[in-house]
């Protein structure tokens, strides 16, 4: 099985930009969560979709979306890019059956807003 | 809510000696833990999970950890480093709303 791809993998943007992430989760998750990764945040999670409704948030501004579509495919979405958005943006994809609390994550897409 | 402390932020190691990475969480309900490894430039990785039966779970590459309910603690360890396990290494927890909470991650960095 394919695992969690992500794309684009690097992406270069600067301040009041907004940028488009994709996620495809492992063939059969239903379940996609995204988190962010910083050197001094270390990681936080952004939020979860399932079924194409968001599950769950973490506490980011309302500049961070999401969605999901109906083959499962996320995209994650930030809007007036500041500075601090300098990240590692990890997607990672779940079963979400019963039991199923194991993530499985993608490579990344690195972002640096100048 | 739940947080996990990670006790180390650095673990500096000679080749085929043992390791230890230490994990401790708090909440104030059952969890499910895991451990994650992060190689330079990657995602994360799943070494192992505890999501409950017996407290000594085996993991890839030669990892193993401890659930010790009581000291609220999960280490991880493995008895023979090589080179290629240099990396960073993530303790995360999670419930029923599947969101993990990480630690602040350890780097093991392997010497010959």
């Amino acid at each position: 099985k394919a695992g969690v791809t992500q794309t684009p993998r690097y992406l270069i943007k600067t301040r009041g930009q907004q940028v488009t992430l994709s996620c495809s989760p492992i063939s059969g998750h239903r379940s996609v969560s995204w988190y962010q990764q910083t050197p001094g945040q270390g990681l936080q999670f952004l939020f979860e979709y399932f079924s194409e409704t968001q599950r769950n948030k973490g506490n980011f501004p309302g500049r961070f979306s999401g969605r999901q579509f109906s083959n499962s495919r996320s995209e994650m979405n930030v809007s007036t890019l500041e500075l601090g958005d300098s990240a590692l943006y990890l997607c990672a994809s779940r079963p979400a059956g019963l039991s199923e609390e194991t993530q499985y994550f993608g490579p990344g897409t690195r972002l640096l807003v100048l | 809510a739940q947080s996990v402390t990670q006790l180390d932020s650095q673990v500096p190691v000679f080749e085929e000696a043992p390791v230890e990475l230490r994990c401790n969480y708090s909440s104030s309900v059952s969890v499910y833990l895991f451990w994650y490894v992060q190689y330079p430039n990657q995602g994360l990785q799943l070494l192992l999970k505890y999501l409950s039966g017996s407290t000594l779970v085996k993991g890839i590459n030669g990892f193993e950890a401890e659930f010790n309910k009581s000291q609220t603690s999960f280490h991880l360890r493995k008895p023979s480093v090589h080179i290629s396990d240099t990396a960073e290494y993530f303790c995360a927890v999670t419930r029923d709303d599947y969101k993990l909470s990480f630690g602040a991650g350890t780097t093991v960095t392997v010497r010959a």
